[in-house]
């Protein structure tokens, strides 16, 4: 049973615009959810997270929402750059981000198109 | 600061064969955490080391074990391979007050 879940496996945004990816989970015990992305041939690699605490935290372009009462997470590209291409996993944790498991959904595969 | 190097970066066995991949950890990191992503399949964790002890362990069975070192390098061993082991096997680094765990680049690992 899938604890955490990305229900799109791609999506296509014009440079400039809006990139809104969308996570959802079933577990209430996480306490800490992070976005990763990928490319190929790497591994993932950290962008943004946030507490369970918070519904939202922002860096740069990215900001990442939490809605707590629904089981939902969402990570915003904006603007979106061609760079921004790769695959976006969401995470989430019982036990912060470092220590512990994390339980990752399948991927969102973002394409920008300049 | 070097991050988290894996090697070797390919590997092809067959099944029933046995298999050891390495990775060195961020410096500074004393937790080793081991996932296993499988073709159009998000990372799934294998187990954790931390200063040496196992932390905890995902559902995988006996023949996946692993080690840490004193210098707080790793590695994996996979006994009697499968071919459903055929995946990208990820290490990642971490310590206690960071927010994250740092990926490493990964093995890919084809057992035919």
């Amino acid at each position: 049973d899938q604890q955490v879940k990305q229900n799109s496996p791609s999506l296509s945004v014009q440079e400039g615009r809006i990139s809104i990816l969308n996570c959802d989970y079933t577990n209430s015990m996480f306490d800490y959810f992070l976005w990763y992305k990928k490319y190929p041939a790497e591994g993932p690699t950290f962008l943004i997270s946030i507490s369970s605490i918070k519904d939202k935290n922002e860096d740069g372009r990215f900001t990442v929402f939490l809605n707590k009462s629904a089981k939902h997470l969402s990570l915003h590209i904006v603007p979106s750059q061609p760079g921004d291409s790769a695959v976006y996993f969401c995470a989430a944790s019982e036990y912060g981000g470092s220590q512990g498991n994390l339980i990752f959904g399948k991927g969102t595969k973002l394409s920008v198109k300049p | 600061e070097t991050g988290v190097t894996q090697s070797p970066t390919h590997l092809i066995k067959t099944r029933g064969q046995q298999v050891t991949l390495r990775c060195s950890s961020q410096s500074g990191h004393n937790t080793v955490s081991w996932y296993q992503q499988a073709l159009g399949q998000g990372p799934q964790f294998i187990f954790q080391y931390y200063r040496e002890e196992e932390n905890g362990r995902g559902n995988f069975p006996p023949r996946f074990s692993g080690l840490q070192f004193p210098n707080y390098s790793s590695e994996l061993n996979v006994n009697a391979l499968e071919l459903d082991d055929s995946a990208l096997y990820l290490c990642a680094s971490s310590f206690e007050a960071e927010e994250t765990q740092y990926f490493g680049p990964g093995t890919r690992l084809l057992v035919l």
